[in-house]
């Protein structure tokens, strides 16, 4: 079954400290992978995507990687303004018009002064 | 500027309604999307489209309908018959299937 978890749920960084977060997925056919970083009450706003194993994409304090079962976001230094809550997202290859998308459930992230 | 505009941002419904959110784009985007977002839950796919005039259910879309008769419009119709339409919906629109998804601001909808 495809499946996209993120890990973790919740993480709270001081102003500066250095983290990662975590996307795992199991898919048959992996197309694309997807970063998106969601502010409250809005709609999600597409930061980067990756599509083979290896590759890596950087904007800012944020920077992408993929391997064959998971991705991190790394986020170096990060700033009160990177506090948001970051989903993933994994196209799956299909037969049909249609590769599904199947997004995991986020994780929220608060960046202390 | 291009983008994707929901209305409206809030909506409230009475048992038995139908209502209408509305999602219109000018990114000239051939593909759009609903979504629905719970908490603690990953969007879930309501509808989809990939050309005017031709959509397809997604993973949930009982109790849901939409149309696509303009390139730049897909408005869902939560009817009465989703039991549970508490939730903050999502619109999108990608280049093509196989491009990343834009999204618009979203709309919550509260059952009253």
């Amino acid at each position: 079954e495809d499946q996209v978890t993120q890990s973790p749920e919740a993480l709270r960084l001081q102003e500066g400290e250095s983290s990662s977060l975590n996307c795992s997925y199991t898919v048959s056919g992996l197309r694309g992978l997807f970063w998106y970083r969601q502010d409250p009450g809005k709609g999600p706003e597409f930061l980067f995507t990756l599509y083979s194993a290896g590759e890596e994409k950087e904007k800012e304090r944020l920077k992408a990687t993929l391997t064959k079962k998971e991705s991190f976001l790394h986020i170096t230094a990060p700033k009160p303004e990177d506090s948001a809550t970051y989903l993933c997202a994994v196209q799956a290859a299909r037969k049909t018009s249609y590769d599904k998308v199947i997004f995991g459930p986020g994780t929220s992230l608060s960046v202390i002064p | 500027d291009g983008g994707i505009t929901q209305s409206p941002k809030y909506l409230f419904r009475k048992e038995g309604q139908n209502v209408t959110l509305s999602c219109e784009q000018n990114l000239n985007h051939d593909a759009m999307y609903w979504y629905r977002q719970d908490p603690g839950q990953g969007l879930r796919l309501i509808y989809y489209s990939q050309i005017v005039n031709d959509f397809q259910k997604g993973d949930i879309a009982e109790g849901y309908s939409v149309s696509r008769e303009k390139k730049e419009s897909f408005p869902l119709t939560v009817t009465s018959a989703q039991k549970n339409p508490t939730a903050f919906y999502l619109c999108a629109s990608s280049r093509s299937r196989v491009t990343e998804a834009f999204f618009g601001q979203g709309t919550r909808l509260t059952v009253v």
